[in-house]
């Protein structure tokens, strides 16, 4: 299979703990995503890369959340002190920047992780 | 106001009927334009992109209408396997913002 793939599939934590999800992006995708989807919404924006610079976050990335990329191939996205706010679907997404029109590149979603908090 | 708005639904329809989704966005420099599936419990699946000039792709129609800055998606001859949830996506600034999506129900 080389789709995007994600790890674990699913973790339950207790409040308090810290947890770290791994995804693995398309072979040769420079960029790389994190997203949060919570249930009945749609996925919201956490951050991405560029091989292995980290160009925005958003702000719902509070100082608990870090991700990196340190070879410019998987990225892992850790989250300390967790939350019961924190409970939700973590998906990574790649695509590979290619010339033409910005943001015609498709975004290619894994399975996710979905984190449950109790 | 959140930037991607689309009715929540759900839509229940028999199978065969033609069902139309819309959504608008807020931000006018938003530079492209989707429509993804999402199955229950599963990841988004990129359905189709969105042009001005409007697409189809088999029984699924997407048009654009930048001046009015809304995006609908048409599904004919609906299949019990077209349910699922259809989210609204533009990208902008380098990342999707996606709707809450609509969740369509197609009865036997």
């Amino acid at each position: 299979d080389t789709g995007v793939s994600q790890n674990p599939r699913h973790k339950i934590t207790k409040r308090g703990q810290n947890v770290t999800f791994r995804c693995d992006p398309i072979s040769e995708h420079n960029r790389l995503y994190w997203y949060r989807q919570t249930l009945g919404q749609g996925p919201e924006f956490l951050t991405y890369f560029q091989n292995e610079a980290q160009l925005e976050k958003s702000r719902l990335l509070s100082d608990r959340f870090s991700a990196e990329r340190p070879k410019g191939s998987f990225s892992t996205l850790e989250i300390q002190r967790t939350e019961q706010g924190d409970s939700a679907m973590y998906l990574c997404a790649s695509s590979r920047t290619k010339g033409g029109l910005a943001g015609s590149e498709t975004q290619y979603f894994g399975p996710g992780t979905r984190l449950l908090v109790l | 106001r959140k930037e991607v708005e689309q009715d929540p639904g759900p839509f229940n329809v028999p199978e065969g009927a033609t069902v139309a989704f819309n959504c608008t966005y807020s931000n006018s420099a938003s530079q492209s334009f989707f429509w993804y599936r999402q199955d229950c419990r599963k990841e988004p699946k990129l359905l189709m992109s969105v042009y001005s000039s409007g697409n189809e792709d088999g029984r699924f129609t997407a048009q654009l209408n930048r001046a009015s800055q809304y995006i609908s998606l048409l599904i004919r001859d609906s299949k019990l396997s077209d349910s699922a949830t259809y989210l609204c996506v533009v990208y902008n600034t380098d990342k999707l913002i996606f709707g809450t999506g609509t969740r369509l129900q197609v009865f036997p």
